[in-house]
């Protein structure tokens, strides 16, 4: 297995260019996740899916989409980058079953926006 | 006042010393979780905790429910345990929703 995968593991854009961070994972997990990690700050969750075509906001979601039309794939759209969209960016996929919860980390995209 | 506090935030240990990291939280969880993040590297799972003790190797976790506060030791440190450290909550009835920590940097010297 390949675990979480994303992809591009670094990538600069100018402010108002959109683009998108893909993610994907092949443990057939229903639970994906982004998060955005900032220096001094805790890891903060974007938006989550708990299965095909059910998506939520998470705690940072303004000026981000995502789309989850199949198990594997989870991608996190940036529609306008601005500076403050500068960050770290994890995806991440679970398998909850009670009090059982294993959370598989992909290797992160590192965003620059200027 | 965040949800997680992990203390201390930085860490410096010389080879073979115990390492205690703690984590206290503020909400009712179904579990924590305790993360590794090696310098510009990804995240890894160490353990999940929802009652009790769990050990790895040279890792040992701990919770105790009741005073909402959770241990990270590692016995006989090496350097290669140099990392961030996170610790992070499932709240209850958030399904796989995780609240973080800002993590405790250590350092182990040789």
């Amino acid at each position: 297995n390949a675990g979480v995968t994303q992809t591009p593991k670094f990538q600069v854009l100018k402010t108002g260019q959109s683009m998108t961070l893909q993610c994907a994972q092949d443990m057939n997990h229903e639970y994906m996740s982004w998060y955005r990690q900032d220096p001094g700050m805790g890891l903060r969750l974007i938006h989550y899916s708990v299965g095909a075509g059910i998506t939520d906001q998470g705690e940072v979601p303004n000026g981000y989409n995502v789309s989850r039309s199949t198990t594997e794939d989870f991608p996190l759209r940036l529609l306008s980058a601005a500076p403050s969209q500068t960050s770290v960016y994890f995806c991440a996929s679970s398998y909850v079953a009670g009090y059982t919860d294993t959370q598989y980390f992909g290797p992160g995209t590192r965003l620059t926006v200027l | 006042k965040n949800e997680v506090e992990q203390s201390p935030q930085n860490l410096t240990a010389q080879e073979g010393e115990f390492i205690t990291i703690n984590c206290s939280y503020s909400v009712g969880i179904s579990a924590l979780h305790w993360l590794q993040q090696h310098p510009g590297g990804g995240i890894v799972s160490l353990f999940m905790l929802s009652s009790g003790k769990k050990k790895h190797g040279r890792l040992i976790a701990t919770i105790n429910i009741q005073e909402k506060h959770s241990s990270l030791h590692i016995t006989a440190s090496h350097p290669r345990d140099s990392a961030v450290y996170i610790c992070a909550v499932r709240p209850t009835g958030t399904a796989s929703k995780l609240t973080f920590g800002t993590g405790t940097r250590l350092q182990v010297t040789l």
